[in-house]
């Protein structure tokens, strides 16, 4: 049972540079989450799903795209890259009821130069 | 002011130490309540859902104080293996869906 996977595991990207994250599930979960995590920040939510074909801003949205044309997948898009855009990606999904667990990937480093 | 508010650390505490992590929140309607354990470079993983009630699993008891919004961790006989940050998670309501939201964690080592 893989859970979560997230796809790829580290990249380095230059300054401008556009690149795709790819997370899958296999849990039949209705919401799907993307975060990122910097050192002394936690991690804050950039956009999340509560359904096929819907997604929603989280709390660091900008310099982002998303999209869940499958339930199954949760596709994070950086456009033109930034070196702020320099962190450690989470992709989660949860069912849809308050009281459940959310189930993490193992995570994506990305550095942008 | 951040929804979920945790006291960073370093908590740097020897072997059979006993140990409390707190964690305020800010949204009332606030329905689940959670922590998280991550290891360094890590994904986090539940560590134990927190009951209005309290509610213990071995040497971990978690507390949830609704009036005041507060919710903590009691890690009683600290062993080397759980050195790690802990992170709180609260489930406000955000349009109709509940969307888990982190606390910064608290970096939590036990030395011998």
């Amino acid at each position: 049972n893989a859970g979560v996977t997230q796809t790829p595991k580290f990249r380095v990207l230059k300054t401008g540079q556009s690149m795709t994250l790819l997370c899958a599930q296999d849990m039949n979960h209705e919401y799907m989450y993307w975060y990122r995590q910097d050192p002394g920040m936690g991690l804050r939510l950039i956009h999340y799903s509560v359904g096929e074909g819907t997604t929603a801003k989280g709390e660091v949205p900008d310099g982002y795209n998303v999209s869940r044309l499958k339930k199954q997948n949760f596709l994070l898009g950086l456009e033109s890259a930034a070196p702020s855009q320099t962190s450690v990606y989470f992709c989660a999904s949860s069912p849809p009821q308050a009281d459940t667990e959310a189930f993490f990937g193992q995570g994506t480093r990305l550095t942008v130069v | 002011r951040k929804e979920v508010e945790q006291d960073p650390g370093p908590f740097n505490v020897p072997e059979g130490a006993t140990v409390a992590f707190n964690c305020t929140y800010s949204n009332s309607a606030s329905q689940s309540f959670f922590w998280y354990r991550q290891d360094c470079r890590k994904e986090p993983k539940l560590l134990m859902s927190v009951y209005s009630s309290g509610n213990e699993d071995g040497r971990f008891t978690a507390q949830l104080n609704r009036a005041s919004q507060y919710i903590s961790l009691l890690i009683r006989d600290s062993k080397l293996s759980d050195s790690a940050t802990y992170l709180c998670v609260v489930n406000p309501r955000s349009g109709g869906s509940y969307i888990p939201t982190f606390g910064r964690g608290t970096s939590l080592i036990v030395h011998p």
